[in-house]
């Protein structure tokens, strides 16, 4: 068990170009999430998939954000155009449905700078 | 009115003191009740979770639930500096779907 491993660690980029950061859950884990923190807040829920299968997604969410999870395996999220709000810390989590309060395990992060 | 509110701090006590962190909740449906622990620039981790109202004693860690008034609160006895992080109350909002967190106090114990 490796735990959950998010790339790059820190990006940045400048205003209007795209980012994509990549998740690997633990590797028996069926369901993934991504959250975003921003400083002196705490993790605000962005998606999940359970397998492949997307099952929600929050109204917070631009269009511009984009999620997949191919095989049920990794995970990719896609900013597209990115704006000066969307600096954060891009956090992964996964998770193993039946177990007791579906524990998060949550990855180190992505920390996004748009400039 | 968010769903979780928790006070920010910042939290500094000495070593050895009691710490007493709390959050509110609003909906009555909520079941499940959690507590992370984020150290900086980590990812947060599970510390302790509680189901319905009633206390939990972990070592020195005590999770208490007052379903009644909507009241979580998270006791740490001869706090630590190693216990210096932020501290997240978390609930998960329906089966397991998605948890939603406080905004997290930041803890500094003082050796």
């Amino acid at each position: 068990d490796t735990g959950v491993s998010q790339n790059p660690r820190h990006k940045i980029t400048k205003r209007g170009q795209n980012v994509t950061f990549r998740c690997d859950p633990i590797s028996e884990h069926n369901r993934l999430y991504w959250y975003r923190q921003t400083l002196g807040q705490g993790p605000e829920f962005l998606t999940y998939f359970q397998n492949e299968a997307q099952l929600e997604k929050s109204r917070l969410l631009s269009d511009r954000f984009s999620a997949e999870r191919p095989k049920g395996s990794f995970s990719t999220l896609e900013i597209q155009r990115t704006e000066q709000g969307d600096s954060a810390m891009y956090l992964c989590a996964s998770s193993l449905t039946g177990r007791g309060t579906g524990e998060l395990f949550f990855g180190e992060g992505s920390r996004l700078t748009v400039l | 009115q968010k769903e979780v509110e928790q006070d920010p701090g910042p939290l500094s006590v000495p070593e050895g003191a009691i710490v007493s962190l709390n959050c509110t909740y609003s909906n009555s449906a909520f079941q499940y009740f959690m507590w992370y622990r984020q150290y900086s620039r980590k990812g947060p981790e599970l510390l302790m979770y509680t189901y319905s109202s009633g206390n939990k004693e972990d070592g020195r860690f005590t999770a208490q639930v007052d379903k009644s008034s909507k009241y979580i609160s998270l006791f740490i006895r001869d706090s630590q500096p190693s216990d210096s992080a932020t501290y997240l109350c978390a609930i998960p909002y329906s089966s397991a779907s998605k948890i939603i967190f406080g905004s997290g106090t930041r803890l500094s114990i003082r050796p």
